[in-house]
């Protein structure tokens, strides 16, 4: 079974600009879940989607935002980017929400200049 | 944002040697998981625990769910070289269904 898959890997953007990340669940998983990773702040969530709605949020800007397709593949994005949005952003897709494994992909690795 | 406190910070050790982690919260949780990460890469999923006073081994990894429900360990024996990496717990909060990371654990081991 393929794992959890990110596109792309590695992406240079400038202040300003908008940025989509995209990320596609193990097969058969209907959640997924978004994480910003720095090494300041560590793991810190960023949204969950389950069911092509939004059932968690993170304490983030309302620059930051997500969405679920019906196929449960799922993609966030940053408008206006600011120099701390840096990170290595991770997706981490669940079968179900609860008392449940939570796999990850590799990150999108996101500098901004 | 909320992290689970991680202890030690970090580690060298010997090959061979055991190694111990944990992990703390002040809050209860109903499942921890344990991942490992590598440089550049996303977290590996090692152990989940879903009762209290669970212990669930994968291979030379051990790892049990604390009694009050508010920690979790994390035992490697015998370590091998390739064991280095930053090992990170999670917890669910019942509540909200988050998972809540810990701060992490770099482990270095001295061939």
């Amino acid at each position: 079974k393929a794992g959890v898959t990110q596109t792309p890997r590695y992406l240079i953007k400038t202040r300003g600009q908008q940025v989509t990340l995209s990320c596609s669940p193990i097969s058969g998983h209907r959640s997924v879940s978004w994480y910003q990773q720095t090494p300041g702040q560590g793991l810190q969530f960023l949204f969950e989607y389950f069911s092509e709605t939004q059932r968690n949020k993170g304490n983030f800007p309302g620059r930051f935002s997500g969405r679920q397709f019906s196929n449960s593949r799922s993609e966030m994005n940053v408008s206006t980017l600011e120099l701390g949005d840096s990170a290595l952003y991770l997706c981490a897709s669940s079968f179900l929400r609860w008392r449940i494994e939570q796999y990850f992909g590799p990150g999108t690795r996101l500098t901004v200049t | 944002g909320q992290q689970l406190n991680q202890s030690p910070q970090s580690m060298f050790i010997q090959e061979g040697e055991d190694v111990s982690m944990n992990c703390t919260s002040s809050s209860i949780f109903n499942t921890w998981l344990w991942y490992k990460q590598d440089p550049g890469e996303g977290p590996v999923l090692l152990i989940a625990l879903y009762k209290a006073g669970e212990l669930t081994s994968n291979g030379r990894l051990t790892a049990q769910f604390g009694i009050t429900r508010k920690d979790s360990f994390l035992n490697i024996s015998a370590s091998i070289p390739s064991d280095v990496g930053i090992y990170f717990c999670a917890g669910q909060n019942s509540g909200t269904y988050k998972y809540i990371f810990g701060t992490g654990t770099r482990l270095k081991v001295l061939a």
